[in-house]
């Protein structure tokens, strides 16, 4: 297991709420990915943090955002949920000079 | 655009077998590879990296991948299968431009089904 956590660990909400899903990163990584993964799908890549700051962002509207925080975590947040959003959210980090990136166990939310 | 491609939806293989699970890599420059093992209802764990040096990079639970550069591709391998190995496997490739930082693109997985 990683040192990555996430919570909640499952979520359900309407279609137009909005969601706040957190992620803690493995004791010394300073970046932060989030990724989408929809079922039977590979993940798809959100957008990453690195020092509080977006790092580098995929295809996703301007509803998905996010936050960095001093201690390296961080939040996903997506606003007015559509159903297409369901899916099991990733987060995963890691430190400058490392290539691979350590995945958390993920958010599975649903969209009803 | 750096990308894989995972050609096969699933592999199935008899405990003990060889296997080979097959990602071939769309890069421009030195691609930086990757092979993650995915369990059900469990997020992503890090099974082996290729960045540079020896084509034939050793990872964890027994796996290993070879880099082919002509053939661009990144096959993952496993001398003996276990039934525990059963799982979604994903390839991953590095990006690495303005607007993607360091994401990783991955292939759509492999599902692996090793049988008693």
């Amino acid at each position: 297991e990683t040192g990555v956590t996430q919570s909640p660990t499952h979520l359900i909400k309407t279609r137009g709420q909005q969601v706040t899903l957190r992620c803690s990163s493995q004791s010394g990584h300073n970046t932060v990915s989030w990724y989408q993964q929809a079922l039977g799908q590979g993940p798809q890549f959100i957008f990453q943090y690195y020092r509080e700051e977006e790092n580098g962002r995929g295809n996703f509207p301007p509803r998905f955002s996010g936050l960095q925080f001093p201690n390296y975590s961080s939040e996903l947040n997506v606003n007015a949920l559509e159903l297409d959003d369901s899916a099991l959210y990733l987060c995963a980090s890691s430190s400058v000079g490392f290539y691979e990136q350590y995945f958390g166990p993920g958010t599975r939310l649903t969209v009803t | 655009a750096q990308s894989v491609a995972q050609p096969e939806d699933q592999v199935n293989v008899a405990e003990g077998n060889p296997l080979t699970v097959k990602c071939t890599y769309s890069v421009s420059g030195n691609p930086y590879l990757f092979w993650y093992v995915q369990y059900p209802n469990r997020g992503l764990q890090f099974l082996l990296k290729y960045i540079t040096g020896d084509n034939l990079v050793k990872g964890s639970y027994g796996f290993e991948a070879e880099f082919n550069k002509s053939q661009t591709s990144f096959h993952l391998k496993k001398p003996s299968a276990l039934v525990s190995d059963s799982a979604l496997y994903f390839c991953a490739v590095r990006a690495h431009n303005s607007n993607s930082g360091y994401a990783l693109n991955f292939g759509k997985g492999t599902s692996l089904l090793v049988t008693p």
